[in-house]
């Protein structure tokens, strides 16, 4: 069984578009995140949940939103997409606050053309 | 500047050779850890270090958390090809957690 898993694998769209990446863990974290790694492999956060609840949000544009239905999902969407936010996207969970490291899934390839 | 400034940035040795790649800060923190992360996946907690001079060992991975806690090193014996990958440390600062810049080490058979 995948820990973290996340679809699509490979994303290709173009600008303007809106699009969605989904994300379930079988863990049973209490906290999800969302990172970004840019073309130089480093990443960054852009958002967490724990409960439900948003408790961090980095500067990202309000063209990406997180939706958690539930302690085991959170998805990410993103509108009017740009050439600049092509990207791996990674979703990660944690249990305690991820004082005890974080599970990755295998990241989505987003590419805007 | 970056919280966590790893070097090298690139490592390229032979199989069997020794290597260490280092993360430093500026910041005191209570724990570190550290991934790998294999093309085309994401990457994997190997450690966590919590006490300053703590040494963990995983294999042929050595592992070291600085005394002030503001850094941390790991060392690489007998390097093998299945150790290529990128190296990256990470910390938790109040409700957020960063990664280092990374270290991209390959392992020529």
């Amino acid at each position: 069984d995948t820990a973290v898993s996340q679809t699509p694998k490979y994303l290709v769209t173009q600008m303007g578009n809106d699009k969605s990446i989904k994300c379930e863990q079988n863990l049973g974290h209490d906290t999800m995140y969302w990172y970004k790694q840019d073309s130089k492999k480093f990443l960054k956060i852009m958002f967490s949940y724990n409960n439900k609840e948003l408790i961090i949000n980095e500067t990202v544009p309000n063209r990406f939103s997180p939706k958690s239905p539930d302690k085991a999902h959170l998805n990410l969407h993103i509108n009017s997409l740009e050439l600049g936010d092509s990207a791996v996207y990674f979703c990660a969970s944690s249990g305690q606050g991820g004082n005890y490291g974080y599970t990755f899934g295998s990241g989505t390839r987003l590419t805007v053309v | 500047t970056q919280l966590l400034e790893q070097s090298p940035q690139f490592l390229s040795i032979q199989e069997g050779e020794n290597l260490t790649v280092y993360c430093n800060s500026s910041s005191v923190f209570s724990s570190l850890q550290w991934y790998r992360q294999e093309p085309g996946e994401g990457p994997v907690l190997l450690v966590t270090v919590v006490t300053g001079g703590e040494v963990k060992k995983l294999k042929r991975l050595t592992f070291q958390f600085g005394d002030a806690r503001k850094d941390s090193s790991l060392h690489i014996t007998a390097a093998q090809p299945g150790d290529t990958g990128l190296y990256l440390c990470a910390v938790g600062s109040g409700n957020q957690f960063y990664f280092g810049t990374g270290t991209s080490l390959t392992v020529i058979p």
